[in-house]
């Protein structure tokens, strides 16, 4: 059972580029969520979808974008990098009380 | 989700020590959930607490949540190096709702 599991692992983006950020959950969970985490930081939501074809933004939005087509697949999408975007990303699913997170993307912009 | 804030931010003990951190709303909170991170690691879920008073127990880790439903705590008995890491508490909404953590309680232990 993979779980959640997201791709790539690690990248470095140069700024202005863009990239997705890849999240698949086979657990067939309604609700999905992308989180960043700077060192030593909590986590701050950035998007969240409580189902196919619906999202709503999260505390920080502002950079990205996202999209679910599928229950399974939750792409996190940032258009023009910037330095302020270098930080670990994670995904997490749920379905009614345990989210499940991915082991994260940790993203250096340059 | 339901702000809630957690004290301390960072807790150092020498191993074998005990550990607490808690969790504090100003409004009734529906539920409690409490994560784990390792360094270098994911939020791994721990625990749901959800009925007033409740304590639940996992080995050397006790929850509980207030007869209030205000404010909860996880307690480590005899730290372990194992425990190190940084601990979560969240409160879910009902409906839809997007999970928010908060900066948690970074827990660091001395051999």
């Amino acid at each position: 059972n993979a779980g959640v599991t997201q791709t790539p692992k690690f990248r470095i983006l140069k700024i202005g580029q863009s990239m997705t950020l890849q999240c698949t959950q086979d657990m067939n969970h309604n609700y999905m969520y992308w989180y960043r985490q700077d060192p030593g930081m909590g986590l701050k939501l950035i998007y969240y979808s409580v189902g196919a074809g619906i999202t709503d933004k999260g505390e920080v939005p502002n950079g990205y974008n996202v999209s679910r087509s599928t229950t399974e697949d939750f792409p996190l999408r940032l258009e023009l990098a910037a330095p302020s975007q270098t930080s670990v990303y994670f995904c997490a699913s749920s379905k009614t009380i345990e989210a499940f997170f991915g082991q994260g993307t940790r993203l250096t912009v340059v | 989700g339901q702000q809630v804030m957690q004290i301390p931010q960072y807790q150092h003990v020498q191993e074998g020590e005990d550990f607490t951190t808690y969790c504090n709303s100003s409004t009734t909170l529906s539920n409690i959930q409490w994560y784990k991170q390792r360094p270098g690691g994911h939020p791994v879920f721990l625990i749901q607490l959800v009925k007033s008073g409740e304590v639940k127990k996992q080995k050397r880790l006790t929850f509980q949540f207030g007869e209030a439903k205000k404010n909860s705590s996880l307690h480590i008995t005899a730290t372990q190096t194992t425990d190190v890491g940084t601990y979560f508490c969240i409160s879910i909404g009902g409906g839809a709702d997007g999970l928010t953590f908060g900066k948690g309680t970074h827990l660091i232990i001395q051999p």
